[in-house]
C-alpha cells in the first residue's frame, strides 16, 4: 500500500514557465513533508519542506503548498530552468520516534525545454 | 554543506557471493543512518535504520539475515548483501542524519548510491 503517491510520472515544461508537481498521501500521521531532487546515479538532494501546521512555504523559485484536509501537497517551480530537469520525489515523515523515517512517493520526471 | 559518500559506486558480482557497501558521513558524526533501495523507475524504499552502537531496525519484509547492517562508528555504516541473487540487483542509497540540524528530516543527507548487479 503506497502511502505517498505521485500520480504524474513525468512533466514537460517550457523554460521560464511554471512547473507544478503534485503529491498525495494517505497516512494521517504524517506531519512533515519534503521535496527532493534527484539526478541519475546520484542521491536525492533536499529542496524544501513544510510542516503540517503551515499551508505554504517558499524558498526562492520553489514553493510548497499543503492542503491537509485533502492530504495533498504540491511543489511549484517558477520560473523553470533547464537545470531543473531531474526526478522530483516528495516524501513524508511522522513525528516522535519515527520522525526521521521518510516515506517516498514514486517520483516525477521533469523536463524543462529551453 | 554536509557530504555523505558511498563505496563502491557500482559493483557486479556472481550469484551466491556477498557484497559490502560502505556509507560514510564526511564532515559530521551520524548516530543514525538509513539504507534505501530503489528499483528502476520506482521510489526509494526504506530498508532499515542503522543506529550507532546498537542493532539496526529493519522495515517489514526486509530480511535482516540477508541484509546485514553494521554501524560501527559515528561516521561509518555498512550494508552487506549476503548470498546475493539476481533479484537483489538494485540501486542502494544510504542517508545520514546530521544531529546538528534543528529539523532532523531536513538535515538527512543522501549518499550518491551504489548500483549492484548480480549475475
Amino acid at each position: 500500500d503506497q502511502q505517498v503517491k505521485q500520480n504524474s510520472p513525468s512533466l514537460s515544461v517550457q523554460e521560464g514557465r511554471i512547473s507544478i508537481l503534485n503529491c498525495d498521501y494517505t497516512n494521517s500521521m504524517f506531519d512533515y513533508f519534503l521535496w527532493y531532487k534527484k539526478y541519475p546515479a546520484e542521491g536525492p538532494t533536499f529542496l524544501i519542506s513544510i510542516s503540517s501546521i503551515k499551508d505554504k512555504n517558499e524558498d526562492g523559485r520553489f514553493t510548497v503548498f499543503l492542503n491537509k484536509s485533502a492530504k495533498h501537497l504540491s511543489l511549484h517551480i517558477v520560473p523553470s530552468q533547464p537545470g531543473d530537469s531531474a526526478v522530483y520525489f516528495c516524501a513524508a515523515s511522522g513525528s516522535g520516534a519515527a520522525g526521521n523515517k521518510l516515506t517516498f512517493g514514486g517520483g516525477t520526471r521533469v523536463l524543462v525545454k529551453p | 554543506g554536509a557530504v555523505v559518500s558511498q563505496h563502491p559506486s557500482w559493483v557486479i558480482c556472481k550469484s551466491g557471493t556477498s557484497v559490502k557497501i560502505e556509507c560514510r558521513s564526511l564532515d559530521f558524526q551520524a548516530t543514525t543512518m538509513f539504507w534505501y533501495r530503489q528499483f528502476p523507475k520506482q521510489s526509494l524504499m526504506l530498508m532499515a535504520t542503522s543506529n550507532e552502537g546498537s542493532k539496526a531496525t529493519y522495515e517489514q519484509g526486509v530480511e535482516k539475515d540477508k541484509f546485514l547492517i553494521n554501524h560501527a562508528s559515528l561516521t561509518l555504516s555498512t550494508l552487506t548483501v549476503t548470498s546475493a541473487h539476481p533479484e537483489d540487483s538494485s540501486f542502494y542509497i544510504c542517508s545520514a542524519r546530521d544531529p546538528r540540524g534543528q529539523i532532523p528530516t531536513d538535515t538527512q543527507y543522501f549518499g550518491p548510491g551504489t548500483r549492484l548487479t548480480v549475475l
